[in-house]
């Protein structure tokens, strides 16, 4: 089955400065990589996600990059701002039969000091 | 409309005992997902549903878990015999399908459950 690896597992910033997540993932069938947010206590929220037919994609201050070759992909957060503190976890999806269900890294804790 | 609706919102129970949690997805997803998520860790995938496909129960920890979904819609989590490594935050998910590459899951706020 799918492993997601997910680092750093904490992550402390200035506000204004970039922050970046990396993930790695094992099943090279994986296709689709969202990203979600979850503040203290609240669900987790998708932020972005990317396709495997897709290097990079942004939405403001938010990019993935995606790298298929190597398994991995990356969370690009610039200008950071202290609402941007939160648990941020990667994950992956594959197409094998009958596992439609996300496979989630470990979260990162971002903390943007003011 | 509405969004994922878990009930309760907090459980404590005692060791032994049984314990069933609520999920009512957004109306018209057909896929609906049980995740558990420990203190501190990530989300841990425990059964899937798809429509009227039997569902996927490649995630469920042991026999004590069990889960049902009535009617394509409302799910429920049944765990018995409690024990207090079952304490965690289950959140439930819901798609429109689970069956396309692309299908974005959205949360329920989840039920912390507290074994004592």
């Amino acid at each position: 089955g799918e492993n997601v690896e997910q680092h750093p597992s904490t992550l402390s910033v200035q506000e204004g400065d970039s922050a970046v997540i990396k993930c790695t993932y094992s099943d090279s069938a994986s296709n689709y990589f969202p990203w979600y947010k979850q503040e203290l206590g609240k669900r987790p929220q998708l932020i972005i996600d990317i396709r495997s037919n897709v290097g990079e994609k942004k939405d403001q201050r938010i990019a993935v990059t995606l790298n298929k070759t190597a398994k991995h992909f990356s969370l690009h957060i610039t200008e950071t701002q202290p609402e941007d503190s939160a648990v941020y976890f990667c994950a992956a999806r594959g197409m094998d039969t009958g596992r439609r269900a996300l496979t989630f890294g470990s979260g990162t804790r971002l903390q943007v000091q003011p | 409309g509405a969004g994922v609706s878990q009930s309760p919102s907090n459980k404590v129970t005692e060791k032994g005992k049984d314990v069933e949690l609520r999920c009512d997805p957004i109306s018209g997803h057909t896929a609906l997902y049980w995740y558990r998520q420990s203190l501190g860790q990530g989300l841990e995938f425990l059964i899937y549903f798809q429509g009227n496909s039997a569902p996927d129960k490649s995630g469920l920890p042991s026999d004590r878990f069990s889960a049902e979904r009535t009617g394509g819609s409302v799910s429920t989590l049944t765990i018995q015999r409690t024990q207090q490594e079952d304490s965690a935050v289950y959140l439930c998910a819901s798609s429109l399908t689970g069956r396309t590459a692309k299908n974005i899951q959205y949360f329920g706020a989840g039920t912390r459950l507290s074994v004592l």
